[in-house]
């Protein structure tokens, strides 16, 4: 079974601070890995995808993530933060091969950016 | 072209009443996903209903619990009887493919207390 871990559920920081929200996941085989964002009173909407390539992806809004496979990890980057991006943030994973296609997400990081 | 959504956006009931949740898939997407995220916690999977057939209905907590999509459009979620347990956010998504590749959108979530 897949299962996703985000270490960090509350974050808050200042604007043009560097941002890294952990993600690790559990699985033996291939994964698929997403980050999404959940900005307050908006829809869940996806920021980056990993499914094959160079293990780091852009996503939008200048964030970023780096797939290190040796460690199970997918963290989440952007350099400077705005207050713009004071959101609900989401890891999940489903099997790439084998496994359920079903994502499983992790428990969520509540970013708070003061201005 | 407009995303999922779903309504209401929020609900409160009393432990024992009925509440029905909907969801309005993005036109064109055949598979609707139904998740739930209990307060604090990881966002889980209930089912997953392709045109109107129930595809996988593994995550459905019990019996109290009924999804339907009739004529594989819109889908409904029906709580009957509500406990206190059944309080959270239920996120609707829709794929117009699913498999381990597909990108799901979701739906900003409908936030059910039950009091």
């Amino acid at each position: 079974a897949q299962s996703v871990s985000q270490h960090n559920h509350h974050v808050i920081l200042s604007e043009a601070a560097s941002l890294e929200l952990g993600c690790n996941y559990s699985y033996g085989g291939t994964v698929n890995l997403f980050w999404y964002v959940q900005y307050p009173g908006q829809h869940l909407q996806l920021l980056l995808k990993y499914f094959s390539g160079d293990p780091l992806v852009k996503g939008i809004k200048g964030f970023e993530a780096e797939f290190i496979k040796s460690k199970f990890s997918f963290n989440l980057r952007k350099p400077s933060v705005q207050w713009s991006d004071t959101a609900e943030y989401f890891c999940a994973v489903n099997a790439a091969s084998g496994g359920s296609y079903i994502p499983t997400f992790g428990r969520g990081t509540s970013l708070i950016v003061h201005p | 072209e407009a995303g999922v959504t779903q309504f209401p956006s929020h609900s409160v009931i009393e432990k024992g009443q009925t509440v029905t949740l909907r969801c309005d898939p993005i036109s064109g997407h055949d598979n609707l996903y139904w998740y739930r995220r209990v307060m604090g916690k990881e966002i889980k999977f209930l089912l997953h209903f392709v045109k109107e057939s129930k595809q996988d209905e593994s995550g459905m907590p019990n019996n109290r619990f009924l999804a339907e999509r009739t004529g594989g459009t819109y889908s409904t979620l029906k709580v009957q009887p509500a406990e206190l347990e059944d309080s959270g956010v239920y996120f609707c998504a829709s794929s117009p493919t699913s498999g381990k590749g597909n990108i799901q959108y979701f739906g900003a979530g409908t936030r059910l207390s039950v009091l």
